[in-house]
């Protein structure tokens, strides 16, 4: 198992500012990933985080909004740019628990984000 | 787009009482179910993966079944505890290429 930490844990934002979330897992693992939750909603993926190449982004999100950093094998971060009230969220970063296929994720205790 | 669903979205009950929820998936292609359960400011727990058709897991007073012919998986609590209170949340598909449903909101009352 991965245990992984997140922070900040909460934050409030103005509008039109930016946000940096940072995730650490206490073992190597190849792959991050990153999720949202925005309020009444399921949790959707935004980006894998690949250490040594670009992050890989899902339909919808984009580099600019979302940049990701992979600087090493236990850490990555996310930043939420130019926010507006409907990032309000709850932010997650997730790596898989060895194996294939029918990976269980680990995650972090999440960044929940107001946006005024 | 994968639709998964649960139902109810959220309910109370008391405690002692045993509940059960349901998540809707789409029958074919099935790889993994899984469940977990997310406690307010905590980080969301594995509790399940399930991979075979009539699978039941059970862990403490939690257990869950399977029907992959018919696109759906049940989580059963018996004899629901205050700290049960939780979101559980199912996700179907495989990796990190899962698709969540929006989950089963559960407070258990003293």
């Amino acid at each position: 198992s991965a245990v992984i930490s997140q922070k900040p844990s909460r934050d409030i934002c103005q509008r039109g500012t930016s946000l940096t979330i940072q995730c650490q897992v206490d073992s190597q693992v190849t792959m991050m990933f990153w999720y949202r939750q925005q309020p009444g909603q399921s949790l959707t993926l935004i980006a894998t985080a690949n250490q040594g190449s670009e992050a890989t982004y899902e339909s919808g999100f984009v580099i600019d909004k979302f940049p990701i950093s992979r600087p090493n094998l236990t850490f990555s971060t996310l930043t939420v740019s130019n926010m507006s009230p409907e990032d309000s969220s709850i932010y997650l970063c997730s790596a898989p628990g060895g194996g294939a296929g029918t990976d269980t994720q680990y995650f972090g205790p999440g960044t929940r984000l107001t946006v005024l | 787009i994968l639709n998964v669903e649960q139902s109810p979205q959220s309910l109370h009950v008391q405690e002692g009482d045993s509940t059960n929820f349901t998540c809707s998936f789409p029958s074919s292609n099935f790889y993994a179910l899984h469940w977990y359960r997310w406690e307010t400011a905590k980080s969301p727990e594995a509790l399940f993966v399930m991979t075979l058709n009539g699978d039941e897991k059970k862990k403490g007073r939690i257990s869950a079944t399977l029907n992959t012919k018919e696109g759906y998986s049940y989580l059963y609590i018996k004899g629901s505890q205050p700290e049960d209170s939780a979101t559980y949340l199912c996700a179907f598909g495989r990796s990190q290429k899962v698709t969540f449903g929006t989950g089963t909101k559960l407070q258990v009352i003293p």
